[in-house]
């Protein structure tokens, strides 16, 4: 399988407690994306790499949320003193510069946090 | 802001029938991708318009893309059980993508 994954699957932790999520994307593609969905709501945006480098970064990503992508290949994102409100499904995705510019983004199967 | 909206969020329909979901969007935008998800799970590409008058096709399903309007449409031909799901559409700024609220369909035998 050559598609987008990421770990742990799900998870659930104690409010306060630190949490980190790895995403491997697709070999060949440069760019990755992180987003956030909650239940009942489309998936928002929270960063953005281009190879290594981070690029965007949404008002949603609080200091309390770290992402890296070291060497341009998997990226973590980090959330310290979770809360409540962090209970969520995080998804990645990973694109690559199409012939027609289509920038066709894949998602993994996410990671989904409860914080109790 | 970018904001995308889709219409209806709460779809019941009849296997056979036909429909349409909406998604508009308030900023120009060159690019609008559909996507499917499962319960629990991750989302799954359908379409990606990248111009004005863009119509693809994939089994039942059709898109199709204005952007004068910024307006597009899914439309659903001879619904069957298998399409249930919740579908989104999203547009792009930048690198980001934008979505909806996404549109749960269901398909009722």
């Amino acid at each position: 399988d050559t598609g987008v994954s990421q770990n742990p699957r799900h998870k659930i932790t104690k409010r306060g407690q630190n949490v980190t999520f790895r995403c491997d994307p697709i070999s060949e593609h440069n760019r990755l994306y992180w987003y956030r969905q909650t239940l009942g709501q489309g998936p928002e945006f929270l960063t953005y790499f281009q190879n290594e480098a981070q690029l965007e970064k949404s008002r949603l990503l609080s200091d309390r949320f770290s992402a890296e992508r070291p060497k341009g290949s998997f990226s973590t994102l980090e959330i310290q003193r979770t809360e409540q409100g962090d209970s969520a499904m995080y998804l990645c995705a990973s694109s690559r510069i199409t012939g027609t510019g289509g920038y066709e983004q894949y998602f993994g199967p996410g990671t989904r946090l409860t914080v109790t | 802001e970018l904001k995308v909206e889709q219409n209806p969020l709460f779809l019941s329909m009849q296997e056979g029938k036909n429909y349409t979901i909406y998604c508009n969007y308030s900023t120009t935008s060159d690019r609008l991708y559909w996507y499917r998800q499962d319960p629990g799970k991750s989302l799954e590409s359908l379409f990606v318009l990248l111009s004005n008058g863009a119509v693809k096709q994939e089994g039942r399903l059709m898109a199709s893309l204005d952007t004068k309007a910024r307006l597009s449409t899914l439309h659903i031909t001879a619904a069957v059980h298998d399409l249930s799901a919740t579908y989104f559409c999203a547009v792009r700024s930048l690198w980001r993508l934008t979505f909806g609220e996404g549109t749960q369909l269901t398909v009722n035998p």
